[in-house]
């Protein structure tokens, strides 16, 4: 079974400054993508970025960007000029291709904005 | 567009009786979801639906059962609540793979305590 690993339980961050956030997976299909969530305190889950895995080209979006690294199934999510609204839980999540389609989270990162 | 709700937002029951969590989408997305989060952990797939009148196990099955009798509409039974389905839960849906965008669209939660 696929599992996904968030080592970083909680993490702090200067507002402004950079943070990485950690994910690991274990998988043995070739075709799958990862995705990053954030929840903030209202709950909702909203996604901040997804990556392919046949694309070797790391996905960015606006201040978020990943580094993905498919030998070693490491897909960090890196969060650049930090700002307060980032604060909330960070999930990482793995989804095969095919099948029911469903989502493998990890147990996520409480990311901590200090002003 | 609404995306996916849920009803209710809030619950609280007693050991014992039953209810029933209704999810919506007006996305006319094929595959529907319901996951189930606790403290310190990711979010867990319950069960799952591909299409109008199938359903499917996800992980913890166990103590649900589901419905999908309207393609808009997956509903998540407890027949007969236990403490332990007290947890946070999200219905998701998304289109059929292969159509369009391949992430999946959360509700806002409903929170359910069982005493």
């Amino acid at each position: 079974a696929q599992t996904v690993t968030q080592s970083q339980p909680e993490m702090s961050v200067q507002e402004a400054e950079t943070v990485t956030l950690s994910c690991t997976y274990d998988t043995s299909e070739s075709d799958y993508y990862l995705f990053w969530y954030k929840q903030p305190p209202s709950r909702q889950m909203i996604l901040v970025i997804r990556q392919e895995a046949y694309k070797q080209q790391n996905a960015t979006e606006n201040r978020f960007s990943v580094n993905f690294q498919k030998a070693a199934k490491s897909f960090s999510l890196k969060i650049s000029d930090s700002q307060l609204g980032d604060a909330a839980m960070y999930f990482c999540a793995y989804r095969k291709q095919g099948g029911s389609e469903k989502l493998v989270f990890g147990k996520g990162t409480k990311l901590t904005v200090n002003p | 567009n609404a995306g996916v709700t849920q009803t209710p937002k809030f619950r609280v029951l007693k050991t014992g009786q039953s209810m029933t969590l209704l999810c919506a989408q007006d996305m006319n997305h094929e595959y529907m979801y319901w996951y189930r989060q606790d403290p310190g952990m990711g979010l867990r797939l319950i069960h799952y639906s591909v299409g109008e009148g199938t359903t499917a196990k996800g992980e913890v099955p166990d103590g649900y059962n589901v419905s999908r009798l309207k393609k808009q509409n997956f509903l998540l039974g407890l027949e007969s609540a236990a403490p332990s389905q007290t947890s946070v839960y999200f219905c998701a849906s998304r289109l059929l793979p292969g159509t369009g965008r391949n992430e999946q669209f959360f509700g806002p939660g409903t929170r359910l305590t069982v005493l």
